[in-house]
């Protein structure tokens, strides 16, 4: 069964600082690799997407990475700001006859405090 | 990139009534998607729904209780029907990008049922 595991649950860090959001993946045959920013009433927004030969992606303050051998990748984000509140949500996608198939991990609620 | 339009936003809505939430998208996609996201989770699929022929319903959703229509390639309705407290949850619909590019979503539907 195909499962996207993500820690922690919930982070709560000061304005400035630094954090590494995780995801854990089975998910087969492995198409490619998503991070998503869910502001709190709005739907998800892409922040990033990988394939199986990009190890590292950045887009401004976020950075992920992906180890394809070890299922693994995380989300790094520099000098947090207020605004970097939000749910993150590691998506995993599998290709299929019928297309692309989403399997969504659990998020990871941060709280980026003054 | 595509944007796409959903409403309504919000609704409180009584039991035993339904809910036709409505989805516009700025161009023409094969397939849309509607999920569902209960408070404090991620999101889960119900169905995809195909232009021209029926939904295909996830495990755990059925036609009667989430009918779909797709009457053409940029719009699409998910209806909740003969609602209870459990619907209570955000309604997202969403459609792909091209092969290997990410998903786009609507701003979500946030539907509590009293």
């Amino acid at each position: 069964k195909n499962q996207v595991e993500q820690s922690p649950q919930s982070l709560i860090i000061l304005e400035g600082k630094n954090c590494t959001l995780q995801c854990n993946y089975t998910v087969s045959p492995f198409s490619n690799l998503r991070w998503y920013k869910q502001d709190t009433g709005r739907g998800p927004v892409s922040l990033t997407i990988m394939t199986f030969s990009e190890n590292t992606k950045s887009n401004g303050r976020y950075t992920a990475t992906l180890d394809a051998d070890t299922k693994q990748s995380s989300l790094h984000i520099t000098a947090s700001q207020l605004s970097d509140s939000a749910s993150y949500i590691c998506v995993v996608s599998a290709r299929n006859n019928a297309g692309n198939m989403l399997t969504f991990g659990g998020g990871t609620r941060l709280m980026v405090k003054p | 990139s595509a944007v796409i339009s959903q409403k309504p936003s919000r609704d409180i809505c009584q039991r035993g009534t339904s809910l036709t939430i409505q989805c516009q998208v700025d161009s023409q996609v094969t397939m849309m998607f509607w999920y569902r996201q209960q408070p404090g989770q991620s999101l889960t699929l119900i169905a995809t729904a195909n232009q021209g022929s029926e939904a295909t319903y996830e495990s755990g959703f059925v036609i009667d209780k989430f009918p779909i229509s797709r009457p053409n390639l940029t719009f699409s309705t998910l209806t909740v029907s003969n609602m209870s407290p459990e619907d209570s949850s955000i309604y997202l619909c969403s459609v792909e990008g091209r092969v290997n590019t990410e998903a786009f979503f609507g701003q979500g539907t946030r539907l509590t049922v009293v």
